[in-house]
C-alpha cells in the first residue's frame, strides 16, 4: 500500500483567505485524487489530478475556487481560494494502487 | 445511478456479536466494491474489497457478501470489539476508471 503524507494536517483560517494542502506519495502514480468530507459526511470527489495535465472537476467544483497543481508523479497540491466558513471539511489525498485507493491522514480546516 | 446508498447511519452492536452493514447500487457498470473504516481524526483505511465476480470474501473477522441481481452488497464483522468501533464506508468504482463513489457512512459503535 502507498504511504500518503499531507500537510497540514489542521489548521484555523480567516475568510476570505486561501490555504495550500500538500500532498506527498512514497511512490510513483498516474493519478491523484482530492476528496472533501464535510462534518459528519461522506467524501465526496473534488477532482483528479494528472501529472502534465489539467486537473479534472467534479460536478459543482471550479478551478478558481480549488485550484490543483501537480508537478511530478509523486506531489500534488490542493488550494482552497477565498475561505469561507462552509469550506470547513477534512481535505483527503488519495492515490490508487494495485491494492486499491488509499487515503492520506487528512487535513481538518476550520474557517472563522 | 453513481450513487451508493448505504444503511444503517448508525449501529450499536453489543461485544462479540455480529455487526451489518449494507450498501445497494443502480449502475451496473460497477466493477469493484470496497470497505473502509475510519476512525475519528483519520483518513479512511482500506479494510476489504471485492469484485463482482464472486460472492463473498472473508479476511478474519470481515466478510463482504455480495449480490449481484439485487445489486446489494454488505459488511458482516463477526466477534465485534469495542476497537471496531468507527465509521464505515461502502465504495464502488466504475469500470476502466479510478475514482470512488462512496456510501454515506454507518458510525458503528461496539458496547462492552
Amino acid at each position: 500500500s502507498a504511504v500518503i503524507s499531507q500537510k497540514p494536517s489542521r489548521d484555523i483560517c480567516q475568510r476570505g483567505t486561501s490555504l495550500t494542502i500538500q500532498c506527498q506519495v512514497d511512490s510513483q502514480v498516474t493519478m491523484m485524487f482530492w476528496y472533501r468530507q464535510q462534518p459528519g459526511q461522506s467524501l465526496t470527489l473534488i477532482a483528479t489530478a494528472n501529472q502534465g495535465s489539467e486537473a479534472t472537476y467534479e460536478s459543482g467544483f471550479v478551478i478558481d475556487k480549488f485550484p490543483i497543481s501537480r508537478p511530478n508523479l509523486t506531489f500534488s497540491t490542493l488550494t482552497v481560494s477565498n475561505m469561507s466558513p462552509e469550506d470547513s471539511s477534512i481535505y483527503l489525498c488519495s492515490v490508487v494502487g494495485a491494492e486499491g485507493a488509499f487515503f492520506g491522514q487528512g487535513t481538518r480546516l476550520t474557517v472563522v | 445511478q453513481q450513487q451508493v446508498k448505504q444503511s444503517p447511519q448508525s449501529l450499536i452492536v453489543q461485544k462479540g456479536g455480529i455487526s451489518i452493514i449494507n450498501c445497494a447500487y443502480e449502475n451496473t457498470a460497477f466493477d469493484y466494491f470496497p470497505w473502509y473504516q475510519q476512525f475519528p481524526g483519520k483518513g479512511p483505511a482500506l479494510l476489504i474489497a471485492i469484485r463482482p465476480d464472486v460472492s463473498e470474501k472473508k479476511e478474519g473477522r470481515f466478510t463482504i457478501s455480495f449480490n449481484k441481481s439485487a445489486k446489494q452488497f454488505s459488511l458482516h464483522i463477526m466477534d465485534s470489539q469495542p476497537g471496531d468501533s468507527a465509521t464505515y464506508f461502502c465504495a464502488a468504482k466504475i469500470q476502466g476508471a479510478q475514482k470512488l463513489v462512496f456510501g454515506q457512512g454507518t458510525r458503528l459503535t461496539i458496547n462492552p
